[in-house]
């Protein structure tokens, strides 16, 4: 069964950088993801497709301070330089078998 | 570039049907490689895919909501649809309507409707 599986928080400083991290379950390590950011009472936003070797595209606007990276299983989101408006909900995301799935989210403060 | 809006009753009661409509503006819903979806959220809780659908009528839907499930397309709109029956409180959320776009063998969602709160009550 594929599962995304999540930490559900994580804190940094202001400035500082955070990765956060997305496992695919065993026999998916394979898969690409989506990254999306979700805002404090706003809708999700696309950040990013991320492949298993590490290659990725960014949707429009998103800032060069985010990007992925890829390690067996685990499909990273590293924010550098850590802003304020970057303390949202991140969900990553994925498609097998018919189904879309997501991960449970990883709630990043911003400190 | 490509925007949707979800548009539809805010409150639904119990045991009755929650109708909404996505209207996408700046693209064609016939564009190949690109199927439409829906998501909601429940009020403090994470993601949970409901359904996709292809332009040509093709379907996806997630097994647990499958029974009470329709997602259709109108190509002479732009617009597609969802229908969820026998609705119960557990049904409340924010509504997403979403764009899930083939990138190799997978579909990732790209982009994403502003989303619309659902209440099912009485």
């Amino acid at each position: 069964q594929l599962v995304l599986t999540q930490s559900p928080s994580a804190s940094a400083s202001l400035g500082a950088s955070v990765k956060l991290t997305c496992t695919l379950s065993s026999g998916h390590s394979s898969y690409a993801i989506a990254w999306h950011q979700q805002q404090p009472e706003k809708g999700p936003r696309y950040l990013m497709k991320l492949n298993s070797d590490g290659s990725h595209s960014k949707g429009d606007g998103i800032p060069d301070r985010f990007s992925g990276s890829s390690s067996g299983a685990e499909r990273y989101l590293t924010i550098s330089s850590l802003q304020s408006e970057d303390e949202a909900d991140y969900y990553c995301q994925t498609w097998g078998s018919g189904i879309l799935v997501f991960g449970g989210g990883t709630r990043l403060t911003v400190l | 570039q490509l925007q949707l809006q979800e548009s539809g009753p805010g409150l639904v009661k119990p045991s009755e049907t929650l109708s909404l409509t996505c209207t996408v503006s700046g693209g064609s819903i016939t564009s190949s490689s690109y199927y439409w979806g829906w998501i909601r959220q429940p009020p403090g809780k994470g993601l949970e895919w409901i359904g996709n659908i292809y332009y040509s009528g093709s379907t996806y839907y997630n097994p647990s909501l499958k029974s009470r499930v329709t997602i259709s397309v109108d190509t002479s709109k732009n617009q597609f649809s969802l229908k969820l029956t026998s609705v119960t409180a557990a049904d409340t959320a924010v509504y997403y309507c979403a764009r899930p776009v083939e990138f190799l063998q997978w579909l990732l969602v790209d982009p994403w409707g502003q989303g619309t709160l659902v209440t099912v009550s009485s």
